[in-house]
């Protein structure tokens, strides 16, 4: 099993849906939970970060951590073909040492169409 | 601030060759981060560096991967004797200690 699970769709959605894309992870010392966006052939672009459980909102995109039951979510309102992409959740796993690095789910690929 | 800044952006190399990529950081980041992903999968860790020091290198994938960054600047991923399933998207990421992990847009190796 992963440490962190992510659904790799692909999700369709039409234009104007409200998406919610969604992860888990095993391991309650993960922190600090990160959503990417990646467009195909690129890096990816951090979109969001978030500390604590609760909910985060930026614009059109709202990130949820529910640290209880190891699960996050990104939603993304009124939804456009430009949001097209793979979304990648992160996390900050520990490493011996004491440091953290970032852990990736798979990401799922999000297709809006007009 | 102009970003992570990786070079080249696609490489094309024999099995066998020796290939090299490199990294430059945003310039107040201290931690730099290299990652390799393939098709379909997240990004999957391989080392780290704080500053000009290697703090894992444990997750290299092999002895023929590895990485340096001289002077806590810019840094270098090298591949020796490259296999078929070397080919993938060479991440490089940086940030301010745990925080602010920003990636650029990769190297694509494709092994022949």
């Amino acid at each position: 099993q992963k440490e962190v699970e992510q659904d790799p769709g692909p999700l369709s959605v039409p234009e104007g849906a409200i998406v919610s894309l969604n992860c888990t992870y095993s391991n309650s010392a993960f922190q600090y939970f990160m959503w990417y966006r990646q467009y195909s052939r690129k890096g990816p672009e951090l979109l969001m970060y978030t500390y604590s459980s609760g909910n985060k909102e930026d614009g059109r995109f709202t990130a949820q951590v529910d640290k209880s039951s190891k699960y996050i979510s990104l939603f993304i309102r009124d939804s456009q073909p430009s949001d097209s992409a793979t979304y990648l959740c992160a996390m900050r796993a520990p490493l011996s040492g004491g440091s953290y690095i970032p852990t990736f789910g798979r990401g799922t690929s999000l297709i809006v169409h007009p | 601030d102009t970003g992570v800044s990786q070079d080249p952006r696609h490489k094309i190399t024999k099995r066998g060759q020796n290939v090299t990529f490199r990294c430059d950081p945003i310039s107040e980041h201290n931690r730099l981060y290299w990652y390799r992903q393939t098709l379909g999968q997240g990004p999957e860790f391989l080392t780290y560096f704080q500053n000009e020091a290697q703090l894992e290198k444990s997750r290299l994938l092999s002895d023929r991967f590895s990485a340096e960054r001289p002077k806590g600047s810019f840094s270098t991923l090298e591949i020796q004797r490259t296999e078929q399933g070397d080919s993938a998207m060479y991440l490089c990421a940086s940030s301010v200690a745990d925080r602010g992990y920003t990636f650029g847009s990769g190297t694509r190796l494709t092994v022949v």
